[in-house]
């Protein structure tokens, strides 16, 4: 079975402060694909990453960098110098190959960015 | 890119209705759709898989004859909740799976979502 588990709930930051989002996550497999989406409050989904399980390279975007860490099964991502844009609602996901890629999502973390 | 569009984006019924979301591929071909239900806080959860031309693959929990999806074409998958009740107040967001090499390879893109409110 697959798990994923975001324990921050909601996080409440300054803007430029920098801010770290965990993930960690569950499963036998060892192919297979995180994610991580954005989610506003329009609701829409906003693909961020897709990093698969052979690519343990971290990542950086912009002011976005993912940490991976196959180890201790975690999937981290880093907003630096934060935006109040930035405020939403930040999913982990987990997919694995052969299933389709139904994706098993974690349960959320509410950034707020404020001034 | 690649866009999944839902129609409506809100609905508001009365108890005892049925409900049909719309979820479409614009511009590309999807083999398979998802449907997912996120509660208010809360995540999303997979309700069901849909193959064009196929029967859909309901996960467990979920009731295939209150949730009827129909995935007729290539580009478009409904999901109907029959005799909707307001514990099925949600936001129902669809997903399509492309294999375009095009479009990144196998990737999944998400509609917007649809508000559905059952009075």
């Amino acid at each position: 079975a697959q798990k994923v588990t975001q324990a921050q709930t909601e996080i409440s930051v300054v803007e430029k402060e920098d801010v770290t989002l965990d993930c960690v996550y569950e499963t036998r497999d060892t192919t297979y694909y995180l994610f991580w989406y954005k989610q506003p409050p329009s609701g829409e989904l906003v693909f961020l990453i897709r990093r698969n399980s052979f690519d343990e390279q971290n990542e950086i975007s912009g002011r976005y960098s993912w940490n991976f860490q196959k180890s201790t099964s975690s999937f981290n991502f880093t907003i630096t110098a934060s935006q109040v844009v930035d405020s939403a609602v930040y999913f982990c996901a987990l997919s694995e190959p052969g299933t389709a890629s139904k994706l098993t999502f974690g349960t959320g973390t509410r950034l707020q960015v404020t001034l | 890119g690649a866009v999944v569009s839902q129609h409506p984006s809100r609905v508001i019924c009365k108890s005892g209705t049925s409900v049909k979301i719309e979820c479409r591929s614009l511009d590309f071909q999807a083999t398979t759709m998802f449907w997912y239900r996120q509660f208010p806080k809360q995540s999303l959860m997979l309700m069901a898989t849909s193959n064009e031309g196929s029967k859909a693959t309901y996960e467990q929990g979920v009731e295939k004859d209150k949730f009827l999806i129909n995935h007729a074409s290539l580009t478009l998958s409904t999901l109907t909740v029959t005799s909707a009740h307001p514990e099925d107040s949600s936001f129902y967001i669809c997903s399509a799976r492309t294999q375009s090499t095009i479009l990144g390879g196998d990737e999944q893109f998400f509609g917007p979502g649809t508000r559905l409110t059952v009075l």
